[in-house]
């Protein structure tokens, strides 16, 4: 299942399946992009983080695809898991504050 | 090692009433962030302190919100007057290292009901 940014906040999708959460940004001259994953009650937590100067980068099945010419951004979960459910923020930074996209809420089929 | 810890978890208030909310950082980070999601949209930045020096305050939405951080530990957000659109979550995060905003730790949020 794929979400398209700030217009689609929620994708629900079938365990075993891989998802694709997609953000626009609007800062170019930010030089870090951060995925944040928030369960209820939570706060953020960090997931997976890239580079300007990156296009792609890899986690424990987790991938960040960066699209500078675009401004897009992209997190692509493999095999989801019910664990996965739920609001996934991308932030941009290049100083000391983030700013966040709006979330996008992710719904796990069993 | 203790997380970002924030208190209370949950407040309800009526509008003009006030309200206080704590923070307090993992332990050892000079930077302290508050931040806030407001009707279920993005989080968003208010200020960034480093020890107790406001770094920057250019997210604090109008002079109703005051940020302290007296000793360079703790920090406090008062709300006073409180107003319905002040209504939503309210983030802590911490990092240890100046300029590398990716670091942040965040608590698990004060939920902020003005009614």
């Amino acid at each position: 299942g794929e979400s398209v940014g700030l217009h689609l906040p929620t994708l629900s999708v079938q365990e075993g399946d891989n998802s694709i959460i997609n953000c626009a940004y609007s800062n170019s001259a930010s030089d870090y992009f951060i995925w944040y994953k928030q369960e209820s009650g939570k706060g953020p937590q960090f997931i997976i983080d890239i580079r300007s100067n990156m296009d792609k980068r890899q986690g424990q099945r987790v991938t960040v695809l960066l699209n500078k010419t675009v401004k897009h951004l992209s997190l692509q979960i493999a095999a989801t898991q019910p664990g996965d459910s739920a609001v996934y923020f991308c932030a941009e930074t290049s100083g000391s504050r983030l700013t966040f996209g709006e979330g996008t809420q992710l719904t796990v089929n069993p | 090692e203790a997380g970002v810890t924030q208190f209370p978890s949950h407040s309800v208030i009526e509008k003009g009433q006030t309200v206080t909310l704590r923070c307090d950082p993992i332990s050892g980070h000079d930077n302290l962030y508050w931040y806030r999601r407001v009707m279920g949209k993005e989080i968003k930045f208010l200020l960034h302190f480093v020890k107790e020096s406001k770094q920057d305050e250019s997210g604090m939405p109008n002079n109703r919100f005051l940020a302290e951080r007296t000793g360079g530990t703790y920090s406090t957000l008062k709300v006073q007057p409180a107003e319905l659109e002040d209504s939503g979550v309210y983030f802590c995060a911490s990092s240890q290292r100046q300029g590398v905003s990716y670091e942040q730790y965040f608590g698990p949020g004060t939920r902020l009901t003005v009614t």
